[in-house]
């Protein structure tokens, strides 16, 4: 087991442009988690997938972004013209079901809109 | 609202030294989890310890313990006989009840200096 993997790991993009995020959780964990980190501040709670149906998201979460989790493994988040608020760390973290759900967090990538 | 409060942005302490990170949290719920996330520059975060609320008696995890005040929704963590390798920002976070996510602090910056 390798953990939670997130590729690319840096981004910059122009203001207006389209990216798209991976995530891929530990392998046998069913929840998979979207987190922003702003400089400075603790993450932010994006959205929630169980295993594929995505069951929970953020205001945060404004209609430029769209989290995918097709068959219940890897994610896709995709932010759609972006803006340089966008700018931050995105975090994935993956959990199990079971007692205490812990979360494990994944190297996180970072967005830079110029 | 349930909200996590950690008012040290930053701190230092010498190495082999024993130096405590505060964190309060609100919440109407009587049974959560609490947990302590270490961030090590450019590097992912990971688990450092976790507490049920349920549970009167303190977590510990080696050279970390955490003292937890459910009445007074503190949940300091306790970092003895500091090394180099702790340097990081600390995060208390936790899910509440009913939550998926994660509710996180501002963060602890701290610093071991040699």
């Amino acid at each position: 087991d390798t953990g939670v993997s997130q590729d690319p790991r840096h981004k910059i993009t122009k203001r207006g442009q389209n990216v798209t995020f991976r995530c891929d959780p530990i392998s046998e964990h069913n929840r998979l988690y979207w987190y922003r980190q702003t400089l400075g501040q603790g993450p932010e709670f994006l959205t929630y997938f169980q295993n594929e149906a995505q069951l929970e998201k953020s205001r945060l979460l404004s209609d430029r972004f769209s989290a995918e989790r097709p068959k219940g493994s890897f994610s896709t988040l995709e932010i759609q013209r972006t803006e340089q608020g966008d700018s931050a760390m995105y975090l994935c973290a993956s959990s199990g079901t079971g007692y205490l759900n812990e979360q494990y967090f994944g190297p996180g990538t970072r967005l830079t809109v110029t | 609202a349930q909200t996590v409060t950690q008012s040290q942005p930053e701190m230092s302490v010498q190495e082999a030294e024993t130096v405590t990170l505060s964190c309060t949290y609100d919440t109407s719920e009587s049974n959560y989890y609490l947990f302590w996330y270490k961030q090590p520059p450019s590097r992912q975060m990971i688990l450092v310890i976790r507490q049920e609320a349920y549970k009167q008696q303190n977590a510990t995890e080696n050279r970390f313990s955490v003292n937890f005040q459910k009445a007074a929704k503190s949940f300091s963590l306790k970092i003895s006989d500091s090394q180099l390798g702790d340097t990081a920002m600390y995060f208390c976070a936790s899910p509440f009840t009913g939550a998926n996510n994660l509710f996180f602090g501002t963060g602890t910056r701290l610093t071991v200096i040699p």
